[in-house]
């Protein structure tokens, strides 16, 4: 079945830094690109829509400036955490909407503590 | 806005037994439910996905059901195992567009 990855799997770093994730679908390819964030023992929360060649889509409450987010290609997107804060510690996760089988694949999650 | 609850939010068993795992949504305007296993710390695995148009979907000891106008679905695990220990997620798409809503969610915790 189609394989989506994430990396990194895991990032821990200090408050005030930025941190990027990558989303990438490895063999299909991907107009589409979702990101969500995961709290501990909570459903996952879409945060953002990725478009490949345009803007993102955010959702209702999520800073478009605080969670940047990149589709260059039809294979990769990436979601950049700026300024990061003990906070924005969760569990992130994208899935890749294949167009030809009009199915969401989902990435393993990437795991972000924030000192 | 759609809304997406399970029940119950946690649930033990007993290796061996059947169970049923229950997902309600408030707009039935939907293109198609899909079911998912999450263990701790990891990504989803997708279990099952029924279009619209379908009453059921089975995958080994894995059945879902879906009654769009109602607006439920329900998971039932037959025969249950340890293994079987994880976090069940249903989440719907809609009928236009594609976002995922997804529902809260049912620890399962099977008893050797």
């Amino acid at each position: 079945g189609a394989v989506v990855s994430q990396h990194p799997s895991r990032v821990i770093c200090k408050s005030g830094t930025s941190v990027k994730i990558e989303c990438r679908s490895l063999d299909f390819q991907a107009t589409t690109m979702f990101w969500y964030r995961q709290f501990p023992k909570q459903s996952l929360m879409l945060m953002a829509t990725s478009n490949e060649g345009s803007k993102a889509t955010y959702e209702q409450g999520v800073e478009k400036d605080k969670f940047l987010i990149n589709h260059a290609s039809l294979t990769l997107s990436t979601l950049t955490v700026t300024s990061a804060h003990p906070e924005d510690s969760s569990f992130y996760i994208c899935s890749a909407g294949d167009r030809f089988t009009d199915t969401q694949y989902f990435g393993p999650g990437t795991r972000l503590t924030v000192l | 806005k759609q809304e997406v609850t399970q029940i119950p939010a946690a649930l033990s068993v007993p290796e061996g037994e059947n169970l049923v795992l229950n997902c309600s949504f408030t707009d039935s305007a939907i293109y198609n439910l899909q079911w998912f296993r999450q263990d701790p710390g990891k990504g989803l695995t997708s279990l099952l996905l029924i279009q619209s148009s379908q009453r059921e979907q089975t995958s080994g000891r894995l059945n879902a059901s879906l009654d769009k106008s109602s607006g439920r679905s329900t998971l039932y695990i037959a025969a249950s195992q340890p293994g079987d220990s994880a976090t069940y997620l249903c989440a719907v798409r809609p009928s236009s567009g594609d976002k995922l809503t997804f529902g809260t969610g049912t620890r399962l915790a099977v008893r050797p």
